[in-house]
């Protein structure tokens, strides 16, 4: 079974503050994604790396950064959170080619 | 910029009744996937439409593509509360793109005794 794990369930920073979340997967998928969600907006692209090294900006990636010097894990960097970066984050993952992506349990921020 | 629109956004069915959820999208794509939310957890994956008249069965779940319509369906055969949960299409931009998925809004079924 393709396992994506993330390294938090719930967190809570202060604003102003750096915020690292990361996803890792066990399967060697080539591609990565940053989701987050809100309610009424449904899962929005933030930034997606389809190889080592390698990142694309999705629909959303303002006050966010990535890092992906691994192929098992892609990391969400929020420079300096700010309030309207609270949020449900979600990986994803998937194989090149016609397959779906899996997703991680989620990571939901708080910034106060 | 790919638009893809679920309706309804909601929706309160009794049990053993017949439902469909409809997703319209607005480019050229032979890829759709549905996944299923649970309050609280993270998406699964539920079917992968791959070709213009795919259709998929999983129980009480069946979902089909159009490519020409632009249109995918979810129908729902005589729904039980367990099948209550947020559901998602998802339209994929090919490999141009990415492989990235653009997501709809997402339809929250509440099944009612």
């Amino acid at each position: 079974d393709v396992k994506v794990t993330q390294s938090s369930r719930y967190l809570v920073k202060r604003t102003g503050e750096k915020v690292f979340l990361e996803c890792v997967q066990d399967m060697d998928h080539e591609n990565m994604f940053w989701y987050r969600q809100d309610p009424g907006l449904g899962l929005r692209l933030i930034y997606f790396s389809y190889d080592v090294k390698m990142k694309e900006k999705g629909d959303i990636p303002e006050g966010y950064s990535v890092s992906r010097e691994k192929k098992e894990r892609f990391s969400l960097i929020l420079e300096s959170a700010s309030t309207n970066q609270t949020s449900m984050y979600l990986c994803a993952s998937k194989t090149t080619g016609f397959h779906e992506q899996y997703f991680g349990p989620g990571t939901r921020l708080t910034v106060t | 910029e790919l638009k893809v629109e679920q309706n309804p956004l909601f929706l309160s069915m009794q049990e053993g009744k017949n439902y469909t959820i409809y997703c319209n999208y607005s480019t050229t794509s032979d890829r759709l996937y549905w996944y299923r939310q649970d309050p609280g957890k993270s998406l699964e994956s539920l079917f992968v439409l791959l070709s213009n008249g795919a259709v998929k069965q999983e129980g009480r779940l069946m979902a089909s593509l159009d490519t020409k319509a632009r249109l995918s369906t979810l129908h729902i055969t005589a729904a039980v509360h367990d099948l209550s949960a947020t559901y998602f299409c998802a339209v994929d931009e090919g490999k141009s793109s990415g492989d990235k998925l653009t997501f709809g809004t997402g339809t929250r079924l509440a099944v009612r005794p």
